[in-house]
């Protein structure tokens, strides 16, 4: 079975500052791991994924997360934070070969001007 | 880009009414899935259909709901007797591959009154 812990519901940043968002799973098979984010009013956007290979992953908009699997984590992080990135942010796994995906409950970023 | 269109944005019914969420693919896409996040909740895995038949559901895809690809694009979720708990936002995606990283719509939020 999979799950997804992400701590902090809601995180505040300051323009230009250092984002990190929290993500931990759990899952009995090699992990499928998945950031999305959601803007006000409109669906999920993938950020970025790990499948398998290099365990840095970089996305859109100056994202990247870091899968390690000695800490089951998959931390989002982006080195500048832009007043656009204010939304909401879930992680999200699925195990190999399942077809579904199991969400975190989502972390709102606000980041102040 | 392309995206998945979902319609209607929201829809008011009374309780015990039948509703059906339509959804429309990207073209190319082979899998499909519906998604649903209860206000306040994580987004929740409903169904998955491939190849015209359900590959997955989860326990909350009981026997009051059903899918259906009728045609060649549209993608629908019926939900039967709609009850006072089904009040939520309805995600439709679709992707290339199983795992592959879905692309979401932008949902419908179902309220049940």
């Amino acid at each position: 079975a999979q799950s997804v812990t992400q701590l902090g519901s809601h995180v505040s940043v300051s323009e230009g500052a250092l984002v990190l968002l929290r993500c931990n799973y759990s899952s009995s098979v090699p992990p499928y791991l998945f950031w999305y984010v959601q803007y006000p009013n409109q669906g999920l956007q993938l950020l970025l994924k790990y499948t398998t290979g290099a365990t840095l992953v970089k996305g859109i908009n100056g994202f990247e997360a870091e899968f390690k699997k000695s800490e089951t984590s998959f931390h989002l992080t982006k080195p500048s934070a832009h007043m656009s990135d204010a939304a909401e942010y879930f992680c999200a796994v699925s195990g190999t070969g399942a077809n579904n995906l199991f969400f975190g409950t989502g972390t709102r970023l606000t980041v102040i001007p | 880009e392309p995206e998945v269109t979902q319609t209607p944005s929201h829809q008011v019914t009374q309780m015990g009414q039948e509703v059906i969420l339509r959804c429309v693919p990207i073209s190319n896409h082979l899998y499909f899935y519906w998604y649903r996040q209860i206000l306040g909740q994580k987004v929740e895995f409903l169904v998955s259909f491939y190849n015209n038949e359900i590959s997955e559901k989860s326990e909350i895809f009981d026997d009051q709901f059903s899918v259906e690809r009728p045609d060649g694009s549209n993608f629908t979720l019926k939900i039967r007797s709609t009850k006072l708990e089904d009040s939520a936002m309805y995600f439709c995606a679709s992707s290339e591959m199983a795992n592959y990283g879905y692309t979401f719509g932008s949902g419908t939020r179902l309220t049940v009154v």
